[in-house]
């Protein structure tokens, strides 16, 4: 099995703060990585996907990078809507593996 | 409109048999897998495992094979997702999903809203 560990855990921001998720994976697995947001009692919502492609109607304030074992999420200024549960998830294999996620909390 | 709409929520007893569902319209059943993914109270989520409908080839997650079983109806665009003998640690929130599948510039990225199952 393909491990993907996050971190940190939690992160506490305020609005209009820029802050950035990191996702690591136990073996490489190329640009196969995807983003997702959940909000609690949702489902998650794709954000990025190839490890850098905005998925449509996504705001241009989300962005991501990396490859290999070592991937970043970057929210570049926080609205109140970015206010949940982040995780990642590799593709590389047909059935995925996600992180154990980052709660995002407004501090 | 496209999208996955699945069944309601379940209460079951340890031992019991289950079987959910989540129907797909909007889109051709049949050229996108379809898989399940839990969320145990409070917990991350977890793939349980994936199935092209097209021809029924079924991929788990190791730690669900023999666990579950997965299965699609062409004819009515469903999707399934059985257990033989529930346990309480079963309990949970379960969602259909299209997951990403190679190399793909427009993901579907569709999501049922869940299904609620309860083992007590």
């Amino acid at each position: 099995d393909i491990q993907m560990t996050q971190s940190p855990s939690i992160v506490s921001a305020s609005v209009g703060d820029r802050v950035t998720f990191t996702c690591r994976a136990s073996q490489t697995i190329g640009r196969w990585l995807a983003w997702y947001q959940q909000k609690p009692g949702k489902a998650p919502k794709l954000l990025i996907f190839k490890a850098s492609s905005l998925q449509r109607d996504v705001p241009s304030r989300f962005s991501a990078s990396g490859s290999g074992t070592e991937f970043t999420l970057t929210v570049s200024s926080l609205e109140p809507d970015d206010f949940a549960t982040y995780y990642c998830q590799q593709y590389d294999t047909l059935v995925g593996t996600f992180g154990q996620g980052t709660r995002l909390e407004n501090k | 409109e496209v999208q996955l709409v699945q069944s309601g929520a379940e209460v079951r007893k340890p031992g019991e048999t289950l079987k959910i569902s989540c129907k797909a319209s909007g889109y051709t059943f049949t050229n996108y897998w379809i898989g399940w993914v839990r969320q145990m109270p409070g917990k991350g989520l977890d793939w349980m495992g994936i199935i092209y409908p097209g021809d029924s080839d079924t991929r788990y997650s190791p730690s669900f094979q023999g666990q579950v079983t997965i299965s699609a109806d062409k004819s009515s665009g469903t999707a399934y997702l059985q257990w033989d003998s529930l346990k309480a640690s079963d309990s949970g929130i379960y969602f259909c999903t299209t997951p990403i599948v190679g190399d793909t510039t427009r993901p579907l990225d569709l999501w049922g809203q869940g299904t609620v199952v309860t083992v007590s």
